[in-house]
């Protein structure tokens, strides 16, 4: 069965440090990668997402992810973080099902940027 | 463009009643899925529908019905709530079967007393 592990629960960082969101997936197939932000009392909003090609995947405001199929990772990071980035960040697979795709997300990984 | 729209954002319910979620997105999406999202538990797939007319359960279907009578709409409905379907709820659409990635709504925060 495939899973979503998000390997920290919250992360405190200082604003304009770096910062690294772990994710480990499993799955006998291939799959897809995304990663969403979810600000305070708002649905979730898509980042980025890795679907071939070239395995470093890029947002609009500065977040990239690698895929590492030897690893089966899909870390998202930061080289310098603000104040607005604060967020719970949540990684999801999709795999092949039936009809489609099944997507699955991980727990989540409250960010929080502190001045 | 609207997106995703979910009504109500707050509702407050007792056990045994009964309500229906409104979802509706106007980008013409073929799929659309509602997720209940728990403090530590991600998010977990209720229901999901790839066309009109075609619905399915996803993991955590008991005690939810849904029905796709157009593109538009994608309504959930609470049987008989119970203090366990305490959640948000948040209904999701795309262009496909997720593979490009879904368009959130805002989100329905339930509460059962």
């Amino acid at each position: 069965a495939q899973s979503v592990t998000q390997l920290d629960s919250q992360v405190p960082v200082f604003e304009e440090a770096p910062v690294e969101l772990r994710c480990n997936y499993s799955s006998s197939v291939s799959v897809y990668l995304f990663w969403y932000v979810q600000y305070p009392n708002q649905g979730l909003q898509l980042l980025l997402k890795y679907l071939s090609g070239s395995t470093l995947v890029e947002s609009i405001n500065g977040f990239e992810a690698e895929f590492n199929k030897s690893q089966t990772s899909f870390h998202l990071r930061k080289p310098s973080v603000h104040i607005s980035d604060t967020a719970e960040y949540f990684c999801a697979v999709s795999v092949p099902n039936t009809g489609g795709f099944k997507t699955i997300f991980g727990a989540g990984t409250r960010l929080f940027v502190k001045a | 463009n609207a997106g995703v729209t979910q009504t109500p954002k707050f509702q407050v319910l007792k056990t045994g009643q009964s309500m229906t979620l409104q979802c509706a997105q106007d980008m013409n999406h073929e799929y659309m899925s509602w997720y209940r999202q728990d403090p530590g538990m991600g998010l977990r797939l209720i229901h999901y529908s790839v066309g009109a007319g075609i619905t399915d359960q996803g993991e955590v279907p008991n005690g939810y019905n849904v029905s796709r009578s157009t593109t538009e709409d994608f309504p959930l409905r609470l049987l008989s709530a119970a203090p366990s379907q305490t959640s948000v709820y948040f209904c999701a659409s795309s262009y496909g079967t997720g593979v490009n990635g879904y368009t959130f709504g805002s989100g329905t925060r339930l509460t059962v007393v």
